[in-house]
């Protein structure tokens, strides 16, 4: 079993959807979670970390569940400009510097 | 420069060769990873540096692949006797200590 996984998708939606993104982590003890972007034929870049009480910026909100060990990321009103990969990121205990990327989950939000 | 920095952009070799991609991480920050991305697939962990030291270098393939990171600042990644399945885009990012990762613009490794 990979230790994070996600939905490589393609999700294709509609301008103004509202889309959501599960991500699944094997290890009970992960510590920090993290959504990045990835456009293509570039780097990654954080987006928003996840914070136990769920956390949202402006059109995004990101959630936890530890119990069952999984991410969301949810996006509302959805522009063009969302079109990319999304990548869950997940920082295991104990050994703060490992960062585990997901595959990732691509979205194409159409005119 | 404000960012990190990776060098060459593009290298093509042939199968056996070495070759030897470069990071500049952002200064001051003491964490520095490197990843591979093959083509349509996430990021693959490779190693970790905190300073100088690889606490983590559990994602090397094989033991063709090294890293050193010296003065706590640049590092290379080397990859002895090329074969096919090493081409890949090199990913290379630094962070301060529990602060999200900056990444460099990647090495795109093609072996013929």
């Amino acid at each position: 079993r990979k230790e994070v996984e996600q939905d490589p998708g393609p999700f294709n939606v509609p301008e103004g959807a509202t889309v959501a993104f599960n991500c699944t982590y094997s290890n009970s003890a992960s510590q920090s979670f993290f959504w990045y972007r990835q456009d293509c034929r570039k780097e990654p870049k954080l987006l928003m970390s996840v914070y136990s009480s769920g956390n949202e910026d402006g059109r995004f909100t990101a959630q936890l569940n530890r119990a069952s060990q999984y991410i969301s990321l949810l996006i509302r009103d959805s522009k063009l400009s969302d079109s990319a990969t999304y990548l869950c990121v997940v920082t295991l205990s104990g050994n703060t510097g490992k960062l585990i990327f997901g595959q990732g989950t691509t979205l194409q939000v159409k005119p | 420069g404000a960012g990190v920095s990776q060098s060459p952009s593009n290298k093509v070799t042939e199968k056996g060769k070495d070759v030897e991609l470069r990071c500049d991480p952002i200064s001051g920050h003491t964490a520095l990873y490197w990843y591979r991305q093959s083509l349509g697939q996430g990021l693959e962990f490779l190693i970790y540096f905190q300073g100088n030291s690889a606490p983590d270098k559990s994602g090397l393939p094989s033991d063709r692949f090294s890293a050193e990171r010296t003065g706590g600042s640049v590092s290379t990644l080397t990859i002895q006797r090329t074969q096919q399945e090493d081409s890949a885009v090199y990913l290379c990012a630094s962070s301060l200590s529990g602060s999200p990762l900056h990444f460099g613009n990647g090495t795109r490794l093609t072996v013929t």
